[in-house]
């Protein structure tokens, strides 16, 4: 059964610096999103993305955070200048229609 | 309450026996779904009901949708061990710029005791 892929499943990073976090979303799959989750807290929606570009974004979404995809298959969050409070599990969905099927999550730990 | 509040927080029941866990939220929808999540894994997706449904069966699930209630219910008959798990309901508001964008609740904990 195709599913959503995200590497890495840990990434550890020092304040300021930047990371990409990486998703392979289900092949036929044309809806893209990321969502956050603090340890402990809900999941929180970050930006949803279609047809190359964003389709909504929330207001944790700010000008440190970019998305793209920049080939057919992988689908990318990019973090300019990480925070202490960027620590959290990023998950990376993709959906057909309305059903969105999530990855595995990256846990990122920002030190 | 906030979009997508489920109840209760946490539930314990014995292997067998039927959990019930119950989900509100404020806005008008699109469709709920339902996501499970074992202990620091990803989301399962489980079952979606549309606005203009009432129920909807998968397996040993059972979803309930009442719009004029803004509230739903996923009962899982039957329960297993295996069924640990936190339990989510996310909403799905559409609009007239259907992103998708998910609102998820803070989910309940349940807990199948062998």
């Amino acid at each position: 059964e195709p599913e959503v892929t995200q590497t890495p499943s840990h990434q550890v990073t020092q304040m300021g610096q930047e990371v990409i976090l990486r998703c392979v979303p289900i092949s036929n799959h044309l809806y893209f999103y990321w969502y956050r989750q603090i340890l402990g807290q809900k999941v929180e929606f970050l930006v949803s993305f279609y047809n190359n570009e964003i389709s909504e974004k929330s207001e944790i979404f700010d000008d440190q955070f970019s998305v793209e995809r920049p080939d057919g298959s992988n689908f990318t969050l990019k973090i300019r200048s990480t925070k202490l409070e960027d620590s959290a599990m990023y998950f990376c969905a993709s959906s057909a229609d309305y059903e969105q099927y999530f990855g595995p999550g990256t846990r990122l730990t920002v030190t | 309450s906030q979009q997508g509040e489920e109840d209760p927080q946490a539930l314990s029941i014995q292997e067998g026996e039927n959990a019930t866990m119950n989900c509100s939220y404020k806005t008008s929808i699109n469709n709920l779904q339902w996501y499970r999540q074992n202990s620091g894994r990803g989301l399962v997706h489980l079952i979606l009901i549309r606005s203009n449904e009432r129920e909807k069966h998968s397996g040993r699930l059972r979803v309930t949708l009442d719009t004029s209630k803004k509230s739903s219910s996923l009962l899982i008959t039957a329960s297993r061990a295996a069924d640990t798990a936190s339990y989510f309901c996310a909403t799905d508001a559409g609009g007239s710029s259907n992103t998708g964008k998910l609102i998820f609740g803070q989910g309940t904990t349940l807990q199948v005791k062998p």
